[in-house]
């Protein structure tokens, strides 16, 4: 079982649907990541956060550090948001590396 | 201009070859990585150094080799390359200890072994 688990593997929305990507770690961990990969294989960091909640434009990330739990979420999609959404969790002892999850593709239909 | 930028983009080679990737980052971080991503999609770290010093090695064939020259720049050199080195191998970045900031990620070098 991976340390970091993701859901859904693949979502399939309309243009203008508010999606939710959910993310479990196991680990201990000092923040969490999620990254966005584009479909031309580049990689972007979206977010890194260690409690509460960030909002940048129509994405929003929330992690409950209690449940070991994060999601972000995506407010009015729109077909360019497709891609491929990763989290990865930073664990908080020894070496500080990041754990990936399998990663969620995100396909928006106008 | 590029922040993270990684060469060749893509590198394809003969198996039992010794090849390099080259990284370099104009951010003024100092910190890089190395990742590699499988034919599944699953990204691993590899290495990471911090101000040219090694802080993460993980359970990677000591065919991999990583070098730092100076903070800006994280080479990775790969000895008798097999069939099973084939991925995609990103290079990042980031100002100080990983738990402090975002990490930058270069464009990634598509490696294929024949």
């Amino acid at each position: 079982k991976n340390e970091v688990e993701q859901s859904p593997q693949n979502l399939t929305a309309q243009e203008g649907e508010f999606i939710t990507i959910n993310c479990s770690y196991s680990v201990g961990i000092s923040a969490l990541h999620w990254l966005q990969q584009h479909p031309g294989g580049g990689i972007v960091s979206l977010f890194m956060l260690s409690s509460g909640k960030k909002k940048h434009g129509r994405l929003i990330a929330t992690i409950n550090i209690q449940e070991k739990h994060s999601s972000l979420h995506i407010t009015a999609s729109h077909p360019r948001d497709s891609a491929v959404y990763i989290c990865a969790a930073l664990s908080n002892f020894g070496n500080e590396k990041l754990t990936f999850g399998t990663g969620t593709r995100l396909t928006i239909i106008p | 201009d590029t922040a993270v930028s990684q060469t060749p983009k893509y590198l394809v080679t003969q198996m039992g070859n010794d090849k390099s990737i080259k990284c370099e980052q104009n951010l003024g971080h100092d910190t890089m990585y190395w990742y590699k991503q499988d034919s599944k999609k699953f990204l691993k770290i590899m290495f990471s150094y911090n101000n040219k010093e090694l802080i993460i090695n993980e359970t990677v064939p000591n065919r991999f080799s990583p070098k730092s020259p100076d903070k800006a720049h994280l080479n990775l050199h790969i000895n008798s390359l097999e069939l099973g080195d084939s991925a995609v191998y990103f290079c990042a970045s980031s100002l100080g200890r990983p738990s402090y900031n975002e990490q930058f990620f270069g464009p990634g070098t598509r490696l294929t072994v024949l």
